[in-house]
C-alpha cells in the first residue's frame, strides 16, 4: 500500500471548518483514500473514503487533487467531539484489504 | 448501520491465564475480520486477518499459538491471548468487513491487563 504523510498535530477553532491535509504522491491508480478517526480510547471510526472524486457525507467532505497525490478532508463545522487523532490511509479494494496505520493527526478543537 | 461490538471492554487478569475476547458485527455479515493491537501512545497494528470458516493469517511477528483466532460464524470472531504475560497488556481492537476488499468498521476496543 501506497504511503502517506501527515501533520502530526493541527488546532482549529470551535464552529470553524478543520481541513486536515494528506499526501500519497504514491498511490497506484486502484487504490483508494481513506478517513477514520480515533477518539481518545475508542475504537477508529469510519469517515470516509474515495477514488478519484470528490466525496461528502455528513460527517465530512473528502477533496482529492486531480493528480490523486494529496487530499484533504474536511469537517465544515468543527465541534469538540471531533478533537480525535485523524488517519488517511490508501488502500485498494480487492486483492490487499489491510488497512496500515500510520500515526495520523492530532486534531485540537479549541472553544 | 454498520455497527460492531466487542466483550469485553476491559480486563484484568492474572499472568499465565487465557483470555478470550468477542467482536461481533450486530448489523451485518461480515466476511472478514481483524484483529489489531495498539500500545500506549502508538497507532495501530495488525495481528490477523480472519475470513469466515477458514484459518487467519497472522502479520510477521505475531505468535499464532499464542493469539488464537476463531471465525467460526458471518457474525463472530474471538480472539483468545493463551497464557497471558504482562508484556500482552494492550488495547485489542477487532474491525470487520462485508466482503473482502470492502470498509472496515472498528469495534470499541478492548483493553487487557495482566498482573
Amino acid at each position: 500500500d501506497a504511503k502517506t504523510t501527515q501533520p502530526p498535530s493541527m488546532d482549529c477553532a470551535e464552529g470553524r471548518a478543520a481541513n486536515l491535509p494528506c499526501n500519497h504522491s504514491t498511490i497506484s491508480g486502484n487504490e483508494y483514500v481513506y478517513w477514520y478517526r480515533q477518539i481518545h480510547s475508542q475504537g477508529p471510526q469510519y469517515i470516509i473514503h474515495g477514488l478519484k472524486n470528490n466525496e461528502t457525507n455528513e460527517m465530512a467532505s473528502l477533496i482529492i487533487t486531480e493528480d490523486r497525490k494529496s487530499s484533504t478532508l474536511i469537517l465544515p463545522h468543527a465541534t469538540l467531539r471531533d478533537t480525535a487523532v485523524y488517519y488517511c490511509i490508501v488502500r485498494a479494494n480487492f486483492g490487499n484489504e489491510k488497512l496500515t496505520f500510520g500515526t495520523g493527526t492530532r486534531l485540537t478543537i479549541i472553544p | 448501520g454498520a455497527v460492531v461490538s466487542q466483550h469485553p471492554s476491559w480486563v484484568i487478569c492474572k499472568s499465565g491465564t487465557s483470555v478470550k475476547i468477542e467482536c461481533r458485527s450486530l448489523d451485518f455479515q461480515a466476511t472478514t475480520m481483524f484483529w489489531y493491537r495498539q500500545f500506549p501512545k502508538q497507532s495501530l497494528m495488525l495481528m490477523a486477518t480472519s475470513n469466515e470458516g477458514s484459518k487467519a493469517t497472522y502479520e510477521q511477528g505475531v505468535e499464532k499459538d499464542k493469539f488464537l483466532i476463531n471465525h467460526a460464524s458471518l457474525t463472530l470472531s474471538t480472539l483468545t491471548v493463551t497464557s497471558a504475560h504482562p508484556e500482552d497488556s494492550s488495547f485489542y481492537i477487532c474491525s470487520a468487513a462485508a466482503q473482502r476488499g470492502e470498509t472496515q468498521y472498528f469495534g470499541p476496543g478492548t483493553r487487557l491487563l495482566v498482573l
